[in-house]
């Protein structure tokens, strides 16, 4: 099955822990992003990756850092969260063109951070 | 400022009628348009599109209309069913896109 995973979930964490959102695609997507969904903002870009070892800023990248070593995977790294960092974080993939291409999204994970 | 724009928050609409989203978007560049929907717990979900160079694109029961001397789009939902009910993202761009902050819409029965 094409799909989109993130782990974890849901993950409630201290101010200053470093963690890491893992996301992980099996349908050999060129393009990859990481979103943050907050209420009455929307969806908006943290980072994208339009094919291994290259990766750019979004609209909102402070606070956080990514890696593309291999092309199914796009790990989201929190090196110190805040509070202001509690949200909602969708992993997406599509095939080349970012833009034009539909979307495929994780599930969403659901961080707190305390 | 907002590049793309869905001014409303949420949408109440009787099950069977027509459901009507709409949004707009400021950058005149924007060449592709998109509309996902997003259910609770569960990630969003691309729903129909449609590039510049058309103003209507139909599947199903959902049509998306675009005016781009308004640069306007909608959505329409015929007829509204209970599983509609979500919220929807409209997203506007080139080789970036761009979504809006969403519109829940409630089907009521």
């Amino acid at each position: 099955e094409a799909q989109v995973t993130q782990n974890p979930r849901y993950l409630i964490t201290v101010t200053g822990k470093k963690l890491t959102v893992t996301c992980s695609q099996n349908m050999n997507h060129e393009y990859m992003s990481w979103y943050r969904q907050d209420p009455g903002l929307g969806l908006r870009q943290i980072y994208y990756s339009m094919n291994v070892e290259v990766t750019d800023k979004g609209d909102v990248p402070e606070g956080y850092k990514v890696s593309r070593k291999e092309k199914r995977n796009f790990p989201l790294i929190l090196e110190s969260p805040s509070p202001n960092q509690t949200s909602l974080y969708f992993c997406a993939s599509s095939p080349p063109g970012g833009g034009q291409e539909t979307q495929y999204f994780g599930p969403g994970t659901r961080l707190l951070v305390l | 400022d907002q590049q793309v724009k869905q001014n409303s928050p949420s949408l109440s609409v009787q099950e069977g009628r027509i459901s009507i989203l709409n949004c707009d978007y400021t950058n005149s560049m924007f060449d592709y348009f998109l509309w996902y929907k997003k259910y609770p717990a569960e990630g969003p979900t691309f729903l129909i599109s449609i590039s510049s160079i058309k103003d209507k694109n139909e599947d199903g029961r959902f049509t998306v209309f675009l005016n781009k001397s308004a640069k306007h789009l909608s959505l329409h939902i015929v007829p509204s069913q209970p599983g509609d009910s979500a919220v929807y993202f409209c997203a506007a761009g080139d080789d970036k896109i761009i979504f809006g902050k969403g519109t829940r819409l409630h089907i009521l029965p």
